[in-house]
């Protein structure tokens, strides 16, 4: 089946404890990209990933880093998390040029 | 990138066409429109998409002004299950700003019975 996923889904932890969000999907889309979403609002771009080792700020990148070292994998990694980085995080991906995105299933992230 | 507008939200009966507007008065030649929704807090679906001409799909229609700086939204028939945050973005996918997506806020539309 073809599919964007995301683990985990659910992660509370703590200031300033590392943790890595991954993204995986099996479509072999070159685009790959991360979005925040915080209650009654829209989602916002993180960064995103035009292809393979190519990758490139979105609106909010403050506090996130990422890396496409695989054409699948897409992870998120919070060096040192705060509070304001709880969120609901999507992943998604497509492939170049105007086609549709396809998303993940969210992961759920709380930072106490 | 081109910033939308929509209403916060709006309701429809069961059964009838529900009309989603958006505005995007700013957009530029090569920026194509898209349309999502998100049910709950689900990953958003997408719909459809256009750059010039008027779209249709198994889900809905696109219809797209001639000036291109506003666009509407048709779920022919609405049913319960419509019931969802609509999303219009605008994308380009040249330039600098190739793989930037922006969202708004959406449109809340809720389906009565």
């Amino acid at each position: 089946e073809a599919q964007v996923t995301q683990n985990p889904r659910y992660l509370i932890t703590v200031t300033g404890k590392k943790l890595t969000v991954t993204c995986s999907q099996n479509m072999n889309h070159e685009y790959m990209s991360w979005y925040r979403q915080d209650p009654g609002l829209g989602l916002r771009q993180i960064y995103y990933s035009m292809n393979v080792e190519v990758t490139d700020k979105g609106d909010v990148p403050e506090g996130y880093k990422v890396s496409r070292k695989e054409k699948r994998n897409f992870p998120l990694i919070l060096e040192s998390p705060s509070p304001n980085q709880t969120s609901l995080y999507f992943c998604a991906s497509s492939f170049k040029g105007p086609n549709e995105q396809y998303f993940g299933p969210g992961t759920r992230l709380t930072v106490t | 990138d081109a910033k939308t507008t929509q209403p916060t939200s709006m309701d429809c009966a069961e059964g009838r066409a529900a009309n989603l507007p958006c505005n995007h008065s700013t957009i530029s030649g090569n920026e194509y429109v898209y349309w999502y929704r998100q049910i709950h807090s689900q990953g958003p679906q997408y719909i459809i998409h256009g750059l010039k001409n008027n779209e249709t799909n198994e889900m809905a229609s696109l219809i797209i002004t001639e000036d291109r700086k506003s666009s509407t939204l048709i779920l022919p028939h609405a049913t319960l299950r419509d019931t969802a945050v609509y999303y219009c973005i605008v994308r380009s996918f040249v330039g600098t700003n190739a793989g930037k997506s922006t969202f708004g806020d959406g449109t809340t539309l809720t389906v009565k019975p």
